[in-house]
C-alpha cells in the first residue's frame, strides 16, 4: 500500500489562511476527502467530494482539486483549528482507499 | 443520532488474535458501507478493510489479507473485525466508520470513538 504525500507541518498565524496539499497521485475525476483529528479524538470528515462541507463545519473550511494536487484551505484559522488533517482517496487501480500522511496544524 | 460504538480497550500476545465489535444506531446498518481503519501510537491512518452488512461483501487492504476478517451482525446491528497472527507492529487504535453512501469509496461521515489493542509479551 502506499501513502498519499502531504507536508508534515503546516504553521499559521491567527487569522491567516492555512493551506494543506496532498498529492503523489493523478486524482483525475476521483474525489479528496478530508479529515480533522485533535489529540485523543477520532477523526471528523471537513470536506468531501473535493470541495464540498457537511452540515455544521465552518465555510472558513474549503478544498480544491487540480489533478494531481488536492488543497485543503482554512481561511481566518483559528487556534480551536489546531490538530492533524488527512487526505483520502479511493485508488481504482489497486481497489483501495488511500490515506495521505497528514498535515499538522500549529497556529502560532 | 448516528452513533458506533466500539468495544474495550484489548492487550494481546504475539501470535493471538483481536475481535474489535462495534455497534451502529441512529442508521439502517445494512443501507450504508462500514469501514476500518487503524492508526498506530503516532502515525497516521491506515485503511484497512470494508464490509457491507447488506450482502456480506467484503475489501481487504492487500497487506492485511488472510490475517483480517470483517463481519456484521444485522440482528444487533453490529460489525466485528477479526485480525489474526498479531505482531507488535499491529498495536494501534482501531476505528469502524461509516460511509456517507454504501460503495467502499465513501467519504466517512460518522466514526467510533476508537480501540487501543495493544500486542505485547
Amino acid at each position: 500500500s502506499y501513502v498519499l504525500t502531504q507536508p508534515p507541518s503546516v504553521s499559521v498565524a491567527p487569522g491567516q489562511t492555512a493551506r494543506i496539499t496532498c498529492g503523489g497521485y493523478n486524482f483525475g475525476s476521483e474525489s479528496v476527502h478530508w479529515y480533522q483529528q485533535k489529540p485523543g479524538q477520532a477523526p471528523v470528515l471537513v470536506v468531501y467530494d473535493n470541495r464540498d462541507r457537511p452540515s455544521g463545519i465552518p465555510e472558513r473550511f474549503s478544498g480544491s482539486n487540480s489533478g494531481n494536487t488536492a488543497t485543503l484551505t482554512i481561511s481566518r484559522v483559528e487556534a480551536g483549528d489546531e490538530a492533524h488533517y488527512y487526505c483520502q482517496v479511493w485508488d481504482s487501480s489497486s481497489d483501495q482507499v488511500v490515506f495521505g500522511g497528514g498535515t499538522e496544524l500549529t497556529v502560532l | 443520532q448516528v452513533q458506533l460504538v466500539q468495544s474495550g480497550a484489548e492487550v494481546k500476545t504475539p501470535g493471538a488474535s483481536v475481535k474489535v465489535s462495534c455497534k451502529a444506531s441512529g442508521y439502517r446498518i445494512t443501507t450504508f458501507g462500514l469501514t476500518w481503519v487503524r492508526q498506530a501510537p503516532g502515525q497516521g491512518l491506515e485503511w484497512m478493510g470494508w464490509i457491507s452488512a447488506y450482502n456480506g461483501n467484503t475489501k481487504y487492504a492487500q497487506n492485511l489479507q488472510g490475517r483480517v476478517t470483517m463481519t456484521t451482525d444485522t440482528s444487533t446491528s453490529t460489525a466485528y473485525m477479526e485480525l489474526r497472527s498479531l505482531r507488535s507492529a499491529d498495536t494501534a487504535v482501531y476505528y469502524c466508520a461509516k460511509g456517507a453512501y454504501y460503495n467502499t469509496e465513501s467519504r466517512l461521515d460518522h466514526w467510533g470513538q476508537g480501540t487501543l489493542v495493544t500486542v505485547s509479551s
